[in-house]
């Protein structure tokens, strides 16, 4: 099955400065990668997604990158703000168990961003 | 607005006894998934189910079951829980396919002694 390895594990930055997540995927029949981020407390929510047929996606300060040869995605976010502090998740997805598959996620990322 | 809800917020349990953790959606979505959240772990799947009566294990699927006898519920059941298991479990359900948004409810921490 699919295996999702995510670095670095805590980030610390400066408000102001950009941040990068960055996720691997073993499974090349992964199609779909969103990433996902929880507050403290609160529940995960979906902040961006990018498909496989697509190298990259913007929304705002966020953008997402998939490099589909090397298996690997990042999220990138610029000008950072301290409510950017948070946990952030990456997944892939997975293809087994039906047609409906279901999402591996990495381990996380806790991004810290100092006033 | 999108509503999975998990009936239980914070419970503890003893070693040994059988737990139920319930989560209920509210849009119709055919997925429904539970996760289990450990700290420098992530979200690890434990089952899921994308219909009535049907289910498939996860990646952690020892020491859990689950039922989904109805669309909208999804419960995950500890036949016998064991100290390993106090986490914090999470419950989603999306619409259609996994390619698209994830709907997580709040969260039921468990705690077993």
């Amino acid at each position: 099955g699919e295996n999702v390895e995510q670095h670095p594990s805590t980030l610390s930055v400066q408000e102001g400065d950009s941040a990068v997540i960055k996720c691997t995927y073993s499974d090349s029949a992964s199609n779909y990668f969103p990433w996902y981020k929880q507050e403290l407390g609160k529940r995960p929510q979906l902040i961006i997604d990018i498909r496989s047929n697509v190298g990259e996606k913007k929304d705002q300060r966020i953008a997402v990158t998939l490099n589909k040869t090397a298996k690997h995605f990042s999220l990138h976010i610029t000008e950072t703000q301290p409510e950017d502090s948070a946990v952030y998740f990456c997944a892939a997805s997975d293809l087994r168990g039906g047609s409906q598959g279901n999402l591996i996620f990495g381990k996380g990322t806790k991004l810290s961003v100092k006033p | 607005d999108v509503k999975v809800t998990q009936s239980s917020r914070y419970l503890v349990k003893r070693t040994g006894e059988k737990v139920f953790l319930e989560c209920v959606q509210d849009m119709d979505h055919e997925n429904m998934f539970w996760y289990r959240q450990d700290p420098g772990l992530g979200l690890r799947l434990i089952y899921f189910s994308y219909d009535v009566k049907m289910k498939e294990k996860g990646d952690i699927p020892e020491g859990y079951s689950v039922s989904r006898e109805k669309k909208e519920r999804f419960s995950l059941i500890l036949e016998s829980a064991s100290t390993n298991q106090t986490s914090m479990y999470l419950c989603a359900s999306c619409i259609g396919d996994v390619t698209g948004e994830l709907f997580f409810g709040e969260g039921s921490r468990l705690t077993v002694l």
